[in-house]
Formats: structure tokens, sequence, C-alpha cells
């Protein structure tokens, strides 16, 4: 079965300009995560989705990340501007459900802001 | 407030040897607690998963405990390997609410196993 998929691995940009994550969730999970996690810290959920509606995205900083996920496949979190505070890894994670169930992790996008 | 402590924050120790990790938390009310380990440059991968009615789980060298009454849990590392370097998260689950689950992720224990 295959994982998580997330890309790019590692980017570098400076602050005030965008960037954009891609994701691609393990077949057949309905509900697909974006986390931030930064250095020594655990993950903080960004938003989930179920299918591709939202479910929650109370901790989305909706000023500057944005996030779809079109055909309730593939999903993309974008930051425009980038701040140096968003220099983190974005992880994305899938599941069956929303019922507390395992959570699958991609390896995370690491974000560098200059 | 829904919070999970981790201690310690790191933890060194020597090839072959065992350790325990722990966790407190205050999520109410309770679904299940996980153990994540997260090696660098890794996404988090799922060790344990216990339930209310669980107090002990195993996954290999690892055994998971869970005392719901105090609301603690620990991670134990029996002989350690230098593969077991990593970071391990305490991650609990409320229970649904407006058909969602809310995870709360504790800050992780960094392990470093040394030869």
């Amino acid at each position: 079965e295959a994982g998580v998929a997330q890309s790019p691995r590692y980017k570098i940009i400076e602050k005030r300009q965008s960037v954009a994550f891609w994701c691609n969730p393990i077949s057949g999970h309905a509900t697909l995560y974006w986390y931030q996690q930064i250095l020594g810290q655990g993950p903080k959920l960004l938003i989930q989705f179920q299918n591709n509606g939202v479910v929650d995205d109370s901790q989305l900083p909706k000023d500057r990340f944005s996030a779809e996920r079109l055909k309730g496949v593939d999903s993309t979190l974008k930051i425009q501007p980038a701040k140096l505070e968003d220099s983190a890894v974005y992880l994305c994670a899938s599941s069956w459900g929303t019922g507390g169930g395992e959570q699958y992790f991609g390896p995370g996008t690491r974000l560098t802001v200059t | 407030k829904n919070q999970v402590e981790q201690s310690p924050q790191s933890l060194i120790i020597l090839e072959g040897k065992n350790c325990t990790l722990q966790c407190n938390y205050t999520v109410s009310p309770f679904s299940n607690l996980r153990w994540y380990k997260q090696d660098t440059g890794r996404g988090p991968v799922s060790l344990t998963i216990m339930t209310f009615s669980e107090n002990t789980k195993s996954n290999g060298r690892y055994t998971a405990t869970l005392d719901a009454d105090t609301k603690q849990s620990s991670l134990h590392i029996t002989a350690s390997q230098l593969s077991d370097s990593a970071s391990y998260i305490c991650v609990v689950s409320a229970l649904p609410r407006e058909g969602n689950t809310p995870l709360v992720f504790g800050k992780g224990t960094r392990l470093s196993v040394i030869a």
C-alpha cells in the first residue's frame, strides 16, 4: 500500500514570497489533514478535510494560508505572503474517517523562510 | 484546556539499556491515546493505541501503559537499539464532537541511543 506522498521535501524562500505544498493521500482515505510542526514541538492541526469539504480550519491563519482539496483526493496548501515564523515542517496525513481512526503521515515538507 | 505534557524533553541512553517516557494529559472526554515514533526528516508512525479500558499494549520492544484514573501513560523501550533514536510523541484523542475527533499532540521526547 502506497503511503502519503508530499512534495517538495524541502523549500527555501524569502519572506513575503509565496509557496505551495502538495499532498496525495492514501487511496480511499476520505479525510486529509495538514499540520504545522515547528522545531521541537508536536504537530499543530491547520486544516482538516472530509472528502472535499472543510471540517476544521480554526487554527489556519486565513490571512495568509489557504488550502484546497479538489475532487476530494489531492490537496494543496499555500502560504502568501510567507513570514519568518512560518519556517516549519508541514505534514500531511490521511485517514479512513474522522472517528479517531489511525492517521497516516507523509514525510513532510521542510520550509525555511529567510 | 486540553493538554498533553511529555517528559523528559530529551534523553540520551546507551545501546542495550531500557528507558521509560512519560505522558500526562488533561484531554476530556477521553477516547484513546497513541504513541508515535518520528524519525528525523520523516512523518510520525504509530506504535501503539490504547482505549479507556486498556492499561497495557506491546509492540515488539515497545510497551505502553495507560492509567485512565490518573491520566498518565508511559512508553517503555526494552534493550534499546541505535535505530530507536527518534522523537516519541504522545497523542490523545477526545470523543467525537460535531462529526470531528480532535487530537491533542504532546511536544515529544527526543531519544538518542548511543553506542
